[in-house]
């Protein structure tokens, strides 16, 4: 696609319910970035992908996040049992590889909200 | 200590004078270096980017990179009002991971 892609744009859950996060990278991209960014807040790296690999999981919050990657493309962000301080926009983000020179670009984010 | 760090602001600036934005970084081994602008309710966009020491200028930016005193900067010349927005650093290492200052908020008066 021209840019990456996020679903859903906004989602209203209740706590303690389970909620699926995706993201189409730009096609080609290898490099794919999670990252939660509260209410005026910066941008908390969550996890990174290089294909289908994820040689950085620092970022998870907690073991209620989760994330895989397949097909070197889609990336799923998962949240079980969320609770009120999970709410945020989920911005995934790509690149083109992992080197000196690559730039990541947003997508336009998930945005959650826990009731 | 945060591994980027930027000055929170508000940083008010008076439409046609220069905006000066700082961020220090941590990790020595930081090799990419990028400005992004994010405005209220929308995600970041792409404005700068630098990988080597001095400067790079592009349009009313320019970016100034100083790996020694691990230090970056964006200028703003001639701010506009549609330069208000929060401007964002971030610093890349060499296996792919890319850190974000908490941003500085611009705020340009007419």
């Amino acid at each position: 696609g021209a840019g990456v892609s996020q679903s859903p744009s906004n989602k209203v859950t209740e706590k303690g319910k389970d909620v699926e996060l995706r993201c189409d990278p730009i096609s080609g991209h290898t490099a794919l970035y999670w990252y939660r960014q509260r209410l005026g807040q910066g941008l908390e790296f969550l996890i990174y992908f290089q294909g289908n690999s994820a040689p950085d999981k620092s970022g998870l919050p907690s073991d209620r996040f989760s994330a895989e990657r397949t097909g070197e493309s889609v990336s799923t962000l998962t949240i079980q049992r969320t609770q009120q301080e999970d709410s945020a926009v989920y911005l995934c983000a790509s690149s083109l590889d992992r080197g000196l020179g690559n730039t990541i670009y947003f997508g336009e984010g998930s945005w959650l909200t826990v009731v | 200590q945060k591994e980027v760090e930027q000055n929170s602001g508000p940083l008010s600036v008076p439409e046609g004078a220069i905006a000066s934005l700082n961020c220090t970084y941590s990790d020595r081994g930081s090799q990419s270096f990028f400005w992004y602008r994010q405005y209220s309710g929308k995600s970041p966009e792409l404005i700068m980017s630098i990988y080597s020491n001095g400067d790079k200028e592009d349009g009313r930016f320019t970016a100034q990179l100083n790996k020694a005193s691990q230090y970056v900067s964006l200028l703003i010349r001639d701010s506009q009002p549609s330069d208000s927005a929060t401007y964002l650093c971030a610093v890349g290492n060499s296996w792919g991971k890319f850190q974000f200052g908490a941003g500085t908020q611009v705020v340009v008066t007419p």
